[in-house]
């Protein structure tokens, strides 16, 4: 069975300061992963996704992931930060049929002005 | 576009009570999903139905069943409610448990659940 660590509980950083969230998976096959990021009262709305091919991938708002499979790791990245970007962020890891996607317990970014 | 709707989006129940969480997608999805999410935990799978007319459970399934009424609607039912079931519930879907996952989910708002 597939599981995700989100070591970090709460980020914060000021506008305008690069961003990474960490991400560890562990899984025994080819992994599926996601960023998902969940604003206040709202559901969640997928950032990003890596299934194979180039081990950095974009996604919407100007954020970027790498997998880095050696570390087992899939760390999402943002060059500036914006007052707007301040959510909840999910790793999630999918299982190779497509049927089970499991959560890390979430990192809650603040931006500070 | 709606997408994926839920109702209600605040629920409180006594314990021993039970009730149904409604679920409708209007983007002809195939796979329906239920998650709970609570605080430090991420959002765990209760139960998912790859299409009409299928159900199979997920990781937390004990106290819950579910009903894939149509290819819309995929309904939750708890029928006698634990306080330990107090959480936020999302419904979400995907175009097809077939395509592994080069369909992402989509998620509906939420619906927050108290159990006193």
């Amino acid at each position: 069975a597939q599981s995700v660590t989100q070591p970090d509980i709460h980020i914060t950083v000021s506008e305008g300061a690069s961003l990474e969230l960490r991400c560890n998976y562990s899984y025994g096959a080819t992994p599926y992963l996601f960023w998902y990021v969940q604003s206040p009262g709202q559901g969640l709305q997928l950032l990003l996704k890596y299934f194979s091919g180039d081990t950095l991938v974009q996604g919407i708002k100007g954020f970027e992931a790498e997998f880095k499979r050696s570390q087992s790791s899939f760390n999402l990245r943002k060059p500036s930060v914006h007052w707007s970007d301040a959510a909840e962020y999910f790793c999630a890891v999918g299982d190779q049929y497509g049927n089970k996607l499991v959560f890390g317990a979430g990192t809650i970014l603040r931006v500070k002005s | 576009n709606a997408g994926v709707t839920q109702t209600p989006k605040f629920q409180v129940l006594k314990t021993g009570q039970s009730m149904t969480l409604q679920c409708a997608q209007d983007m002809n999805h195939n796979s329906m999903y239920w998650y709970r999410q609570d605080p430090g935990m991420g959002l765990r799978l209760i139960y998912y139905s790859a299409s009409e007319g299928t159900t199979d459970k997920g990781e937390v399934p004990n106290g819950y069943n579910v009903s894939r009424l149509n290819k819309r609607e995929f309904s939750l039912r708890l029928e006698s409610a634990a306080p330990s079931q107090t959480s936020v519930y999302f419904c979400a879907s995907s175009e097809a448990i077939s395509s592994g996952w080069n369909s992402p989910l989509h998620f509906g708002n939420g619906t927050r659940l108290t159990v006193t």
